[in-house]
């Protein structure tokens, strides 16, 4: 059975640093396809893809929140790291972590979905 | 730059059937997306991956009421027999063109 769950801090003040630890089982970040990535959905908003590291340690950001964020990814406890600086009270939400899935289109290249989400934690940020 | 566009919401009736749309910007008629279920205060579930051929692979669990198609730019999820159970918002997720994830903004399904 896979599993995911995000834990860090559920209020963080303007300007600090979040780091948010995403914890799986059920599934090895060593198998090639195999991605896990993080997505943040503001109150009463839509989902929002904000990055992805693969197991061959390639990593993707949003174009829009690529500054200031780094992920990392630690095989041998199952866990991978996202860290978010200078934060604003816009980046209030939910975030999640998820298990990707690689594959391939001929005339569209290489693309990951994810298939298996974790439950989210509620981020507030406000002074 | 790769754009995804889903209506707002989408009603239908209990026993009914009900076909939600995800629009891939023009250019991106190749474009494979996954369509995912969102239930009030819940992470969202895997439904299925719809290809640009119009085939899908349904998660581990979706009922054979859920199904997907493709037409052009347009994917599509289909919701026969509609029932309570299934009202919830629906988003797509695709692999943009700058080497990054993307999602629809959403559609709120409402089973009347």
């Amino acid at each position: 059975q896979i599993t995911l769950r995000e834990s860090g801090p559920t209020v963080v003040k303007p300007t600090q640093t979040l780091t948010l630890t995403c914890t799986f089982s059920g599934f090895s970040l060593t198998n090639s396809g195999v991605g896990v990535g993080w997505i943040r959905q503001p109150p009463g908003k839509a989902l929002e893809w904000i990055a992805l590291i693969q197991w061959n340690d390639n990593r993707y950001f949003s174009p829009s929140l690529k500054n200031g964020l780094t992920i990392a990814k630690d095989t041998s406890r199952n866990k991978v790291v996202l860290t978010m600086t200078n934060l604003d009270p816009v980046d209030t939400g939910t975030y999640y972590c998820a298990r990707g899935l690689q594959s391939y289109a001929p005339r569209s290249g290489y693309y990951t979905l994810f298939h298996n989400w974790g439950r989210g934690t509620l981020v507030t940020v406000s002074s | 730059q790769l754009v995804v566009t889903q209506s707002p919401s989408a009603s239908a009736s209990p026993g009914a059937s009900v076909k939600i749309t995800c629009t891939l910007s023009s250019g991106h008629s190749t474009y494979a997306i996954a369509w995912l279920q969102q239930k009030p205060e819940k992470g969202p579930r895997y439904l299925m991956k719809v290809d640009s051929d119009g085939s899908h692979t349904k998660g581990d669990g979706i009922p054979d009421r859920f199904s997907g198609s493709s037409s052009g730019t347009d994917r599509y999820l289909t919701i026969s027999s509609l029932q309570s159970d299934d009202e919830a918002e629906y988003y797509c997720q695709t692999w943009g063109t700058g080497i990054h994830g993307v999602f629809g903004g959403g559609t709120k399904l409402t089973v009347l």
